[in-house]
């Protein structure tokens, strides 16, 4: 079994849908996880960063951990056209080096106006 | 705001050339990291150093080699390019227990042919 998983898609939705991403682990020790968007030909930015379980909102983004199903979550509410890219979620064990950082092989996302 | 430059954008290069790619981050960050990104395998770490002169293998080591001399430059070298290093390579940087503050350059397309 991998260690994180996420469907890499394309995923396609109208403007102003709600888009769900997703992403499961098989490591209990994650700790820290991370969702990073990446635009075509761009290098990763970080968009949002939860420690344990729970929920954080920023504006239309909204990403979730439950840690009992190894699951994570990034919720974009009216999606626009700008939000089109690969969406990456990534994690960490608590204490871990940074050189252990798991990657999903990321969604493409596309939002048709 | 942090800068990760990666000097080259895009590269074309024969098979059996020594190759530099060059990275240089403006935030004092200890950590610095070489990615390479591939359709359907995502981010791979290759190499990662936690302080000058430092370095630790990631995940696909073989066929490059790192140098850090001074805290603000990672430099990626392949000893002699091979066709299947063809690829994006991203270069990352962080402080040392701040797992929210990885932060990635624009990447360097390279083509070895």
């Amino acid at each position: 079994q991998k260690e994180v998983e996420q469907d890499p898609g394309p995923l396609s939705v109208p403007e102003g849908a709600i888009v769900s991403l997703n992403c499961t682990y098989s490591n209990s020790a994650f700790q820290y996880f991370m969702w990073y968007r990446q635009y075509s030909r761009k290098g990763p930015e970080l968009l949002m960063y939860t420690y344990s379980s729970g929920n954080k909102e920023d504006g239309r983004f909204t990403a979730q951990v439950d840690k009992s199903s190894k699951y994570i979550s990034l919720f974009i509410r009216d999606s626009q056209p700008s939000d089109s890219a690969t969406y990456l979620c990534a994690m960490i064990n608590y204490g871990g080096s940074q050189g252990n950082l798991i990657f999903g092989k990321g969604t493409k996302l596309s939002v048709k106006p | 705001d942090v800068k990760v430059t990666q000097s080259s954008r895009y590269l074309v290069k024969r098979t059996g050339e020594k190759v530099f790619l060059e990275c240089v981050q403006d935030m004092d960050h200890e950590n610095m990291f070489w990615y390479r990104q591939d359709p359907g395998l995502g981010l791979r770490l290759i190499y990662f150093s936690y302080d000058v002169k430092m370095k630790e293998k990631g995940d696909i080591p073989e066929g490059y080699s790192v140098s850090r001399e001074k805290k603000e430059r990672f430099s990626l070298i392949l000893e002699s390019a091979s066709t299947n290093q063809t690829s994006m390579y991203l270069c990352a940087s962080s402080w040392t227990g701040e797992e929210d503050t990885i932060y990635f350059g624009e990447g360097s397309w390279l083509t070895v042919v």
